[in-house]
C-alpha cells in the first residue's frame, strides 16, 4: 500500500513564524501535491511538484512556497505565518502525470496559527 | 469555468436508504471525473472514478451517474450502511499530461441506524 506521511498531525505557531510542514511517500512517486482543507471549501490545491527541484502554483500560493530535494519528501513552507492560514493542510501523491492516476493522501496536519 | 459545484452540503440517509450526491461543472475539458471519499482523522481516498465516454459506472454499492450534455454527475450509494458515514468529494481533471484535480466543497453523510 501506498504510505503518504506527513510529520505532524498538529502544529500550533505564533503570527510571522516560519512554518515548515513536511511530507514523505514511501511509492517513488512522480508527483506530489499540497492542498489546504477548510469547511464548506472543500480541497484547495496549493502547490504541486511533478519532479525533483520543480514545482507550480495551484490555485491558492499566496503566502506559501514549497521545496522538493529529493523524490520522495514535499515541503510547504509558511513563510511569515498569519491567523488566516489556519487549517488542515493535505499532502498527497500520485504516480505518474497523467489525469487518471488516483492521488494517494495522508491523514493531514491541523495547524493553529495564534 | 475551473469550479466543480456540489451538492447537498450534508445529507441524513436512514439504514438501507440511498444516498445521492450531485456535481456540477462548466470547463468541458475535463476527462477524468473520481470521487473521494474521507472519514474523520483520515486524508480522502479514492472511491470510484469516470470518465466522459461512460454513463454509469458501478462497483459495489457505488454507482456514478454521468451526463454529459448537462455537464453533471452524481454518487449514488445503494443500501447505505452506518460505516457508509463519511465526507465525500466530487472532483474533475483536465485531460493530457497533468494530474491537477479541481475538488467540489465536500458533502457530509450520515447515515442513521
Amino acid at each position: 500500500d501506498v504510505k503518504v506521511t506527513q510529520s505532524s498531525r498538529y502544529l500550533v505557531k505564533r503570527t510571522g513564524e516560519k512554518v515548515f510542514l513536511e511530507c514523505v511517500q514511501d511509492m517513488d512517486h512522480e508527483n506530489m501535491f499540497w492542498y489546504r482543507q477548510d469547511p464548506g471549501l472543500g480541497l484547495r490545491l496549493i502547490y504541486f511538484s511533478y519532479d525533483v527541484k520543480m514545482k507550480e502554483k495551484g490555485d491558492i500560493p499566496e503566502g506559501y512556497s514549497v521545496s522538493r530535494e529529493k523524490k520522495e519528501r514535499f515541503s510547504l513552507i509558511l513563510e511569515s505565518a498569519s491567523t488566516n492560514q489556519t487549517s488542515m493542510y493535505l499532502c498527497a501523491s500520485s504516480k505518474q502525470r497523467y489525469s487518471n492516476q488516483p492521488q494517494h493522501f495522508g491523514d493531514g496536519t491541523r495547524l493553529s496559527i495564534l | 469555468q475551473q469550479q466543480v459545484k456540489q451538492s447537498p452540503q450534508s445529507l441524513i440517509v436512514q439504514k438501507g436508504g440511498i444516498s445521492i450526491i450531485n456535481c456540477a461543472y462548466e470547463n468541458t475539458a475535463f476527462d477524468y471525473f473520481p470521487w473521494y471519499q474521507q472519514f474523520p482523522g483520515k486524508g480522502p481516498a479514492l472511491l470510484i472514478a469516470i470518465r466522459p465516454d461512460v454513463s454509469e459506472k458501478k462497483e459495489g454499492r457505488f454507482t456514478i451517474s454521468f451526463n454529459k450534455s448537462a455537464k453533471q454527475f452524481s454518487l449514488h450509494i445503494m443500501d447505505s450502511q452506518p460505516g457508509d458515514s463519511a465526507t465525500y468529494f466530487c472532483a474533475a481533471a483536465l485531460g493530457g499530461a497533468t494530474n491537477k484535480l479541481i475538488f467540489g466543497t465536500g458533502t457530509l453523510l450520515a447515515v442513521q441506524p
